[in-house]
């Protein structure tokens, strides 16, 4: 069964230092990998996926993650963090060729001024 | 924004009542999911459709059942609100296997 594991419940980072929210997974086969984030009252939106190639994937504002099959891992990355970055962001993995996302547990980022 | 609709956004409704929560895309995407979701907390699938008249109960056992008669149209129906199922709910839809989903909006619902 596929899995996903967001360890931190929250990060809290300065304003303008760099930002790390961790995910790791558990599939069979190459999964599809994606970054959600939720603002407050607010349906998910799409930040950023993996499919296949570059390892290195860049995504809306500003945001990156960097796919490590070895570490089975796909933290989610910002060089210099906003305090409008402050949200709930989700993990999630799709198994090629299965249908059914699984979300992680969701990390809330908090930026601080 | 995507064009996936949920109507109401927030609905306090009282125990035994039956509701229905709309979910609409005008997006054509085949395959549209229902997520409860505590305040802050993890997303718990609990219906899914991969095409019209093709439903599926997802890993959170839910009261509530669903529909998919029209492409564009998933609606959630509870028959007999309970407290126990304030939460907020999110639809979604998707197409394709590497292609990301999209969320509506959310509905906020209390059962008093």
């Amino acid at each position: 069964a596929q899995s996903v594991a967001q360890p931190e419940d929250q990060v809290n980072v300065a304003e303008g230092n760099p930002l790390t929210v961790k995910c790791t997974y558990s599939v069979s086969g190459n999964p599809y990998l994606f970054w959600y984030v939720q603002y407050p009252n607010r349906g998910l939106q799409f930040l950023l996926k993996y499919i296949t190639g570059d390892n290195l994937v860049k995504g809306s504002y500003g945001f990156e993650a960097e796919f490590n099959k070895s570490q089975t891992s796909f933290h989610l990355k910002k060089p210099s963090a906003l305090v409008s970055d402050s949200a709930l962001y989700f993990c999630a993995v799709r198994p090629g060729g299965y249908q059914k996302v699984t979300f992680g547990t969701g990390t809330k980022l908090q930026v601080i001024p | 924004e995507a064009d996936i609709y949920q109507t109401p956004r927030y609905l306090v409704i009282g125990t035994g009542k039956k509701i229905t929560l709309e979910c609409s895309q005008t997006m054509g995407h085949d395959k549209m999911y229902w997520y409860q979701q505590d305040p802050g907390m993890e997303l718990h699938l609990i219906h899914y459709s991969y095409g019209v008249n093709s439903t599926e109960k997802g890993d959170l056992s839910s009261e509530s059942t669903v529909s998919r008669i029209r492409t564009e149209h998933f609606p959630l129906t509870l028959e007999s609100a309970r407290p126990s199922h304030t939460s907020q709910y999110l639809c979604a839809s998707s197409v394709g296997q590497g292609v990301e989903a999209f969320f509506g909006q959310g509905t906020r619902l209390t059962v008093v």
